[in-house]
C-alpha cells in the first residue's frame, strides 16, 4: 500500500546537538514532498517542501531536508537544535489531490 | 490575512448531541480540507471541498458526519449524534492550487461524553 513512514515516534535530544528526523515514502514517481510541525495545542505549519530540482531543499526555522530517490526518502535536518524547536514533526506526500501524511515524530530537546 | 479560523476551540458535549464545527478558509484559496487527530489513527482526511463543492468524502467515517460549504468563506463540519470515539481534534485547512502548501486552523477540540 503507497504509504509515508516516519520510523522514529519518540527523538530526545539535547539543545545545540544535530538533528535528523526520518521519513520513507513508498510511490513509485518523483511525489510533492512536504515537512510539516505542530507544536502542542497548536496547527501544523509548514517546514519546507521538495517538488522539483534541487534535492536539498532549505526551509523555515533553520531546517533543510534532503530527497533520495534511490531511498525513496526525504529526512529533515538541522545543525543545531533549539529547545523552542521541541513540538511534534509530520512528513507528508501529495497523492491524488490530498495529502498523505506519516504518524509523525515527537521531538524532544533536553537542556 | 488571519489565517484559518476555526470556532469553537473547544467544545464539549455529551452523547447524542449534535456538533458544529465551523471553519473560514484564507481568502482566494479554493481548496478546503477538514481533517481528524487522534492519538490512535494520526491525522486522517475526512473531506475536502474545490471551489465549494465537496471532492472527496472518502474519509468520513459515517453517515452521522456531514460537511457543507454554502460559500468560499465558510464551511462546517456537523456530527449528528455525537458519540465519545468522536472526540479528537479537528483541523480545518486550505490551499490554492491543492498541491501547494495547506494552511491549517488552530484545530477544535471536541469531547463527547
Amino acid at each position: 500500500a503507497q504509504s509515508v513512514t516516519q520510523p522514529d515516534i519518540h527523538i530526545t535530544v539535547s539543545e545545540g546537538a544535530s538533528l535528523e528526523l526520518r521519513c520513507n515514502y513508498s510511490y513509485g514517481a518523483t511525489p510533492y514532498l512536504f515537512w510539516y510541525v505542530q507544536s502542542p495545542g497548536q496547527g501544523l505549519q509548514l517546514l519546507l517542501k521538495y517538488f522539483s530540482g534541487d534535492t536539498l531543499v532549505q526551509g523555515i526555522k533553520g531546517f533543510e531536508a534532503e530527497f533520495k530517490r534511490s531511498q525513496s526518502s526525504f529526512n529533515l535536518r538541522k545543525p543545531s537544535v533549539h529547545w523552542s524547536d521541541a513540538a511534534e514533526y509530520f512528513c507528508a506526500v501529495y497523492r491524488g489531490n490530498k495529502l498523505v501524511f506519516g504518524a509523525g515524530t515527537i521531538l524532544r530537546v533536553k537542556s | 490575512d488571519a489565517g484559518v479560523i476555526q470556532s469553537p476551540r473547544h467544545e464539549v458535549t455529551e452523547m447524542g448531541q449534535e456538533v458544529t464545527l465551523r471553519c473560514k478558509p484564507i481568502s482566494g484559496h479554493d481548496y478546503l480540507f477538514w481533517y481528524r487527530q487522534t492519538m490512535m489513527r494520526g491525522l486522517e482526511l475526512l473531506i475536502y471541498f474545490n471551489n465549494n463543492v465537496p471532492i472527496d468524502d472518502s474519509g468520513m467515517p459515517e453517515d452521522r458526519f456531514s460537511a457543507k460549504m454554502p460559500n468560499a468563506s465558510f464551511s462546517t463540519l456537523k456530527i449528528q449524534p455525537s458519540e465519545p470515539r468522536d472526540s479528537a481534534v479537528y483541523f480545518c485547512a486550505s490551499s490554492f492550487p491543492t498541491y501547494n502548501e495547506q494552511f491549517f486552523g488552530p484545530g477544535t477540540r471536541l469531547t463527547v461524553l
